[in-house]
Protein backbone atom coordinates (compact mmCIF):
# COMPACT_ATOMS: atom_id res chain seq x y z
CA UNK A 1 0.00 0.00 0.00
CA UNK A 2 1.35 3.38 -0.83
CA UNK A 3 1.07 5.89 2.72
CA UNK A 4 2.87 9.25 3.42
CA UNK A 5 3.08 10.20 6.85
CA UNK A 6 3.36 13.30 8.18
CA UNK A 7 3.75 12.93 12.19
CA UNK A 8 3.96 16.97 13.02
CA UNK A 9 0.45 18.00 13.20
CA UNK A 10 1.83 21.36 14.37
CA UNK A 11 4.89 22.91 14.40
CA UNK A 12 5.15 26.62 16.19
CA UNK A 13 8.82 28.41 16.08
CA UNK A 14 10.28 31.91 16.31
CA UNK A 15 10.89 33.92 13.23
CA UNK A 16 15.40 33.04 11.84
CA UNK A 17 14.66 30.11 13.41
CA UNK A 18 15.50 27.31 11.67
CA UNK A 19 12.57 24.18 11.52
CA UNK A 20 12.10 21.29 9.44
CA UNK A 21 9.63 19.15 8.75
CA UNK A 22 9.08 15.14 8.24
CA UNK A 23 7.80 13.01 6.29
CA UNK A 24 8.12 9.56 5.67
CA UNK A 25 6.54 7.30 2.72
CA UNK A 26 5.22 3.74 1.90
CA UNK A 27 5.49 2.42 -1.37
CA UNK A 28 6.55 -1.29 -3.32
CA UNK A 29 6.63 0.82 -6.44
CA UNK A 30 10.60 1.22 -7.20
CA UNK A 31 9.80 4.42 -9.37
CA UNK A 32 8.20 6.76 -7.69
CA UNK A 33 8.36 10.65 -7.46
CA UNK A 34 8.25 12.95 -4.16
CA UNK A 35 6.41 16.34 -3.56
CA UNK A 36 6.31 19.31 -1.71
CA UNK A 37 3.44 21.48 -1.29
CA UNK A 38 2.60 24.72 0.53
CA UNK A 39 -0.95 25.66 1.78
CA UNK A 40 -0.59 29.45 2.67
CA UNK A 41 -4.31 30.49 4.64
CA UNK A 42 -5.31 31.97 1.52
CA UNK A 43 -6.26 28.03 0.59
CA UNK A 44 -4.14 27.66 -2.56
CA UNK A 45 -1.75 25.14 -3.62
CA UNK A 46 1.79 26.06 -4.14
CA UNK A 47 3.84 23.43 -5.57
CA UNK A 48 7.64 23.25 -4.16
CA UNK A 49 9.41 20.82 -5.37
CA UNK A 50 9.35 17.54 -7.02
CA UNK A 51 11.88 14.43 -6.51
CA UNK A 52 12.09 11.20 -8.45
CA UNK A 53 13.00 8.04 -6.72
CA UNK A 54 16.39 7.51 -8.42
CA UNK A 55 17.84 11.31 -7.72
CA UNK A 56 18.68 11.22 -4.30
CA UNK A 57 20.93 14.69 -4.33
CA UNK A 58 19.84 17.27 -1.85
CA UNK A 59 17.92 20.15 -3.44
CA UNK A 60 18.89 23.44 -1.97
CA UNK A 61 16.50 26.43 -2.91
CA UNK A 62 17.30 29.84 -1.06
CA UNK A 63 15.85 28.98 2.36
CA UNK A 64 14.54 25.28 1.74
CA UNK A 65 16.00 22.50 1.48
CA UNK A 66 15.43 19.05 0.89
CA UNK A 67 16.78 15.54 2.44
CA UNK A 68 15.64 12.48 0.44
CA UNK A 69 16.69 9.38 1.93
CA UNK A 70 15.70 5.84 0.95
CA UNK A 71 17.68 3.60 3.19
CA UNK A 72 14.56 5.09 5.86
CA UNK A 73 11.91 6.44 3.37
CA UNK A 74 12.11 9.63 4.45
CA UNK A 75 11.86 13.50 2.08
CA UNK A 76 12.45 15.78 4.72
CA UNK A 77 12.03 19.61 4.26
CA UNK A 78 14.10 22.16 6.40
CA UNK A 79 13.27 26.37 5.99
CA UNK A 80 16.05 27.84 7.51
CA UNK A 81 15.85 31.60 9.16
CA UNK A 82 12.25 31.10 9.21
CA UNK A 83 10.05 34.33 8.65
CA UNK A 84 6.47 34.80 9.45
CA UNK A 85 4.93 34.38 5.61
CA UNK A 86 6.45 30.69 5.48
CA UNK A 87 3.44 30.53 8.05
CA UNK A 88 1.01 27.95 5.97
CA UNK A 89 0.28 24.01 6.09
CA UNK A 90 2.59 21.86 4.21
CA UNK A 91 2.01 18.76 2.34
CA UNK A 92 4.15 15.86 1.54
CA UNK A 93 3.08 13.69 -1.29
CA UNK A 94 3.93 10.25 -3.01
CA UNK A 95 3.11 9.21 -7.03
CA UNK A 96 3.53 6.09 -7.19
CA UNK A 97 4.73 3.56 -10.27
CA UNK A 98 1.29 2.26 -10.89
CA UNK A 99 -0.59 5.65 -10.67
CA UNK A 100 -2.66 6.90 -13.16
CA UNK A 101 -2.86 10.32 -11.44
CA UNK A 102 -3.14 10.04 -8.02
CA UNK A 103 -1.25 11.82 -5.69
CA UNK A 104 -1.04 10.92 -2.23
CA UNK A 105 -0.99 13.21 0.48
CA UNK A 106 -0.06 13.27 4.11
CA UNK A 107 -2.21 15.08 6.66
CA UNK A 108 0.23 18.14 6.71
CA UNK A 109 2.11 20.22 9.08
CA UNK A 110 0.69 23.39 10.25
CA UNK A 111 3.71 25.53 10.68
CA UNK A 112 3.33 28.81 12.68
CA UNK A 113 6.10 31.71 12.77
CA UNK A 114 5.86 33.97 15.01
CA UNK A 115 7.17 37.46 14.93
CA UNK B 1 2.72 32.51 -15.82
CA UNK B 2 0.41 30.45 -16.59
CA UNK B 3 -2.34 29.25 -14.20
CA UNK B 4 -5.14 27.20 -13.26
CA UNK B 5 -8.08 29.08 -12.81
CA UNK B 6 -11.61 27.61 -10.85
CA UNK B 7 -15.04 28.98 -10.99
CA UNK B 8 -16.92 29.56 -8.92
CA UNK B 9 -14.35 30.44 -5.71
CA UNK B 10 -17.67 29.83 -3.34
CA UNK B 11 -21.13 27.59 -3.94
CA UNK B 12 -23.65 27.15 -1.78
CA UNK B 13 -26.33 24.92 -2.75
CA UNK B 14 -29.18 22.95 -1.11
CA UNK B 15 -28.85 19.12 -0.35
CA UNK B 16 -30.31 17.08 -3.19
CA UNK B 17 -29.31 19.53 -5.65
CA UNK B 18 -26.90 19.36 -8.66
CA UNK B 19 -23.57 21.64 -8.93
CA UNK B 20 -21.07 22.12 -11.60
CA UNK B 21 -17.86 23.29 -10.66
CA UNK B 22 -15.72 24.42 -13.91
CA UNK B 23 -11.84 24.58 -14.43
CA UNK B 24 -9.31 26.13 -17.05
CA UNK B 25 -6.36 24.23 -16.29
CA UNK B 26 -2.95 24.96 -17.95
CA UNK B 27 -3.30 25.47 -21.72
CA UNK B 28 -0.68 22.93 -22.91
CA UNK B 29 -0.98 20.44 -19.96
CA UNK B 30 -2.56 16.40 -21.06
CA UNK B 31 -3.41 15.30 -17.46
CA UNK B 32 -5.98 16.90 -15.63
CA UNK B 33 -7.26 16.02 -11.85
CA UNK B 34 -10.34 16.95 -9.40
CA UNK B 35 -9.20 16.68 -5.35
CA UNK B 36 -10.90 17.65 -2.51
CA UNK B 37 -10.48 18.82 1.12
CA UNK B 38 -12.42 18.84 3.94
CA UNK B 39 -12.06 21.50 6.24
CA UNK B 40 -9.04 21.09 8.15
CA UNK B 41 -8.09 17.63 6.62
CA UNK B 42 -5.86 16.27 4.23
CA UNK B 43 -5.96 16.40 0.05
CA UNK B 44 -7.97 13.52 -1.32
CA UNK B 45 -7.78 12.19 -5.17
CA UNK B 46 -10.93 12.19 -6.25
CA UNK B 47 -10.30 11.73 -10.25
CA UNK B 48 -7.63 11.95 -12.87
CA UNK B 49 -8.35 12.44 -17.03
CA UNK B 50 -6.62 12.15 -19.82
CA UNK B 51 -7.00 12.08 -23.79
CA UNK B 52 -11.21 12.40 -22.99
CA UNK B 53 -11.20 9.47 -20.60
CA UNK B 54 -11.25 8.95 -17.12
CA UNK B 55 -7.83 7.55 -16.30
CA UNK B 56 -8.75 6.52 -12.70
CA UNK B 57 -11.06 7.32 -10.34
CA UNK B 58 -11.20 6.63 -5.62
CA UNK B 59 -13.63 5.13 -3.70
CA UNK B 60 -15.22 8.91 -3.28
CA UNK B 61 -15.78 9.04 -6.92
CA UNK B 62 -18.82 7.33 -7.38
CA UNK B 63 -22.06 7.65 -9.95
CA UNK B 64 -23.02 11.21 -8.09
CA UNK B 65 -19.93 12.21 -9.29
CA UNK B 66 -19.01 12.71 -13.46
CA UNK B 67 -16.45 14.92 -15.15
CA UNK B 68 -16.37 16.07 -18.81
CA UNK B 69 -14.13 18.33 -21.01
CA UNK B 70 -16.56 19.71 -22.93
CA UNK B 71 -14.44 21.92 -25.03
CA UNK B 72 -10.54 22.50 -25.92
CA UNK B 73 -10.83 24.46 -22.52
CA UNK B 74 -12.92 23.94 -19.66
CA UNK B 75 -12.90 20.45 -17.53
CA UNK B 76 -16.08 20.18 -15.02
CA UNK B 77 -16.46 18.30 -12.26
CA UNK B 78 -20.30 17.84 -11.79
CA UNK B 79 -22.08 16.08 -8.55
CA UNK B 80 -25.11 15.04 -9.19
CA UNK B 81 -27.41 14.80 -5.96
CA UNK B 82 -25.42 16.81 -3.42
CA UNK B 83 -24.72 15.44 0.50
CA UNK B 84 -23.88 17.20 3.24
CA UNK B 85 -20.68 15.33 3.24
CA UNK B 86 -19.79 16.89 -0.12
CA UNK B 87 -18.95 20.00 1.67
CA UNK B 88 -15.69 20.81 0.81
CA UNK B 89 -12.75 22.39 -0.77
CA UNK B 90 -12.79 21.71 -4.79
CA UNK B 91 -9.49 21.59 -6.21
CA UNK B 92 -8.58 21.13 -9.52
CA UNK B 93 -5.41 20.52 -11.29
CA UNK B 94 -3.29 20.13 -13.86
CA UNK B 95 0.31 18.27 -15.62
CA UNK B 96 2.26 18.22 -18.30
CA UNK B 97 2.57 14.63 -18.07
CA UNK B 98 2.00 12.05 -15.72
CA UNK B 99 4.45 12.39 -13.01
CA UNK B 100 4.92 15.22 -13.35
CA UNK B 101 4.21 18.42 -10.90
CA UNK B 102 0.27 19.09 -10.69
CA UNK B 103 -0.57 22.76 -10.46
CA UNK B 104 -3.47 23.65 -8.66
CA UNK B 105 -6.10 25.78 -9.04
CA UNK B 106 -7.34 28.19 -6.07
CA UNK B 107 -10.07 26.27 -5.17
CA UNK B 108 -14.17 26.10 -5.19
CA UNK B 109 -15.47 26.08 -1.44
CA UNK B 110 -18.68 23.98 -1.93
CA UNK B 111 -21.02 24.53 1.17
CA UNK B 112 -24.36 22.36 1.00
CA UNK B 113 -26.76 23.21 3.15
Amino acid sequence: AQKVTQAQTEISVVEKEDVTLDCVYETRDTTYYLFWYKQPPSGELVFLIRRNSFDEQNEISGRYSWNFQKSTSSFNFTITASQVVDSAVYFCALFYGGSQGNLIFGKGTKLSVKP
Amino acid sequence: EPEVTQTPSHQVTQMGQEVILRCVPISNHLYFYWYRQILGQKVEFLVSFYNNEISEKSEIFDDQFSVERPDGSNFTLKIRSTKLEDSAMYFCASSPGLSYEQYFGPGTRLTVT
